[in-house]
């Protein structure tokens, strides 16, 4: 399984673009890459998948380099109510034999 | 998305006692589920993994006779603490897949033992 690294905290202001980078150098082909939200005492959300390139949805953008080799969340315009952990998981995007692995995770504050 | 939705949301039970959580995919077949235990400032951290029909696989260090987890249908899977102390005190999370699905995850169950 590929591990995963991200910064461990990260701290914004109402407003601003909040960018989240994530390490895999051994991902593999057939892996995609998946982020997740979590507030306090809930299960996590997914936020975002992609494969390469760069995905956008209503929420965030996912940037993926040729490589795939890190991955990076960017959060357009955060509010107060964005701050969570998030995280980063690599690995297939359905079925098989897949476990869903959680690494520390990145802890957002935004601040007023 | 896919629901999957987790019961009780909490819990306080006595020390000794058991209690059962369940977990349930609302519309898709969950072919496989998990169960996580995540303790204060910390990530998720797999517990087990089961396959419906079968006996559940627990990762190392997880006492099987202790955290019974029972898969009978597609749509259910339980988890139930038998014998809880205080140190079992925590949050429990599951989460559900289907044959061609991502992993869809529940609310959560905060237990707490007194």
């Amino acid at each position: 399984l590929a591990k995963t690294t991200q910064p461990i905290s990260m701290d914004s202001y109402e407003g601003q673009e909040v960018n989240i980078t994530c390490s895999h150098n051994n991902i593999a082909t057939n892996d995609y890459i998946t982020w997740y939200q979590q507030f306090p005492s809930q299960g996590p959300r997914f936020i975002i998948q992609g494969y390469k390139t760069k995905v956008t949805n209503e929420v965030a953008s996912l940037f993926i380099p040729a490589d795939r080799k890190s991955s990076t969340l960017s959060l357009p315009r955060v509010s107060l109510s964005d701050t969570a952990v998030y995280y980063c998981l690599v690995g297939p995007p359905s079925g098989g034999s897949y476990i869903p692995t959680f690494g520390r995770g990145t802890s957002l504050i935004v601040h007023p | 998305g896919a629901v999957v939705s987790q019961h009780p949301s909490r819990v306080i039970c006595k020390s000794g006692t058991s209690v059962k959580i369940e977990c349930r995919s609302l519309d898709f077949q969950a072919t496989t589920m998990f169960w996580y235990r995540q303790f204060p400032k910390q990530s998720l951290m797999l517990m087990a993994t089961s396959n419906e029909g079968s006996k559940a696989t627990y990762e190392q260090g997880v006492e099987k006779d202790k955290f019974l987890i029972n898969h009978a249908s597609l749509t259910l899977s339980t988890l139930t603490v038998t014998s809880a102390h205080p140190e079992d005190s925590s949050f429990y999370i599951c989460s559900a897949r289907g044959i061609n699905t991502e992993a869809f995850f529940g609310q959560g169950t905060r237990l707490t033992v007194v």
